[in-house]
């Protein structure tokens, strides 16, 4: 009963270096989502897929990068790693969208860039 | 972008207490949501509300869609150990993403 499994949980990084965070789920759900919470700040929403192939920017896509090759796989990828990059990252799915839309969130990446 | 603002920022309370938060926003939701987020882990869905006036209820929890459909709130009665975490609202407006509060922060001592 995995649901949605991220990695590493923790990470390091030094400045302008980049990384990938994995996420995978194996509920067969068709959305995706990248979020990242700041401290008092709530989640704020970085990309999002509706399915394998296609991906879209959330409010806060500057500095990363999505693929969705798969249902299953939605990475997130950091090219030049900056501080204010330095948060906690939740892969999430869902199977509907809208109203009826419900997110079933990954347990984070806890990332730190110094 | 929109703001859903929580009250209060952070609890702290006496174990057995009733806990009470809300969720405000100036703008009209169509979708009210709860989640709690445990240290160190991602958040859970605990209550969906998708009416104006709704009231549900998950255990000891129990949330309200605001008549004015600017608001909810989530009420914990008698709180036990395990009820610490962070209670984050969410709502959805039309055909856009999911808006997610700052959270409450619960703190509880035994």
């Amino acid at each position: 009963n995995a649901g949605v499994t991220q990695t590493p949980k923790f990470r390091i990084l030094k400045i302008g270096q980049s990384m990938t965070l994995q996420c995978t789920q194996d509920m067969n759900h068709n959305y995706m989502y990248w979020y990242r919470q700041d401290p008092g700040m709530g989640l704020k929403l970085i990309y999002y897929s509706v399915g394998a192939g296609i991906t879209d920017k959330g409010e806060v896509p500057n500095g990363y990068n999505v693929s969705r090759s798969t249902t299953e796989d939605f990475p997130l990828r950091l090219e030049l790693a900056a501080p204010s990059q330095t948060s906690v990252y939740f892969c999430a799915s869902s199977t509907q969208q809208g109203v009826n839309e419900k997110l079933f969130f990954g347990s984070g990446t806890q990332l730190s860039v110094l | 972008g929109q703001q859903l603002n929580q009250s209060p920022q952070s609890m702290f309370i006496q174990e057995g207490e009733d806990v009470s938060m809300n969720c405000t926003s100036s703008s009209i939701f169509n979708t009210w949501l709860w989640y709690k987020q445990d240290p160190g882990e991602g958040p859970v869905l605990l209550i969906a509300l998708y009416k104006a006036g709704e009231l549900t209820s998950n255990g000891r929890l129990t949330a309200q869609f605001g008549i004015t459909r600017k608001d909810s709130f989530l009420n914990i009665s008698a709180s036990i150990p395990s009820d610490v975490g962070i209670y984050f609202c969410a709502g959805h407006r039309g055909a856009q993403k999911l808006v997610f509060g700052q959270g409450t922060r619960l703190t509880i001592n035994p």
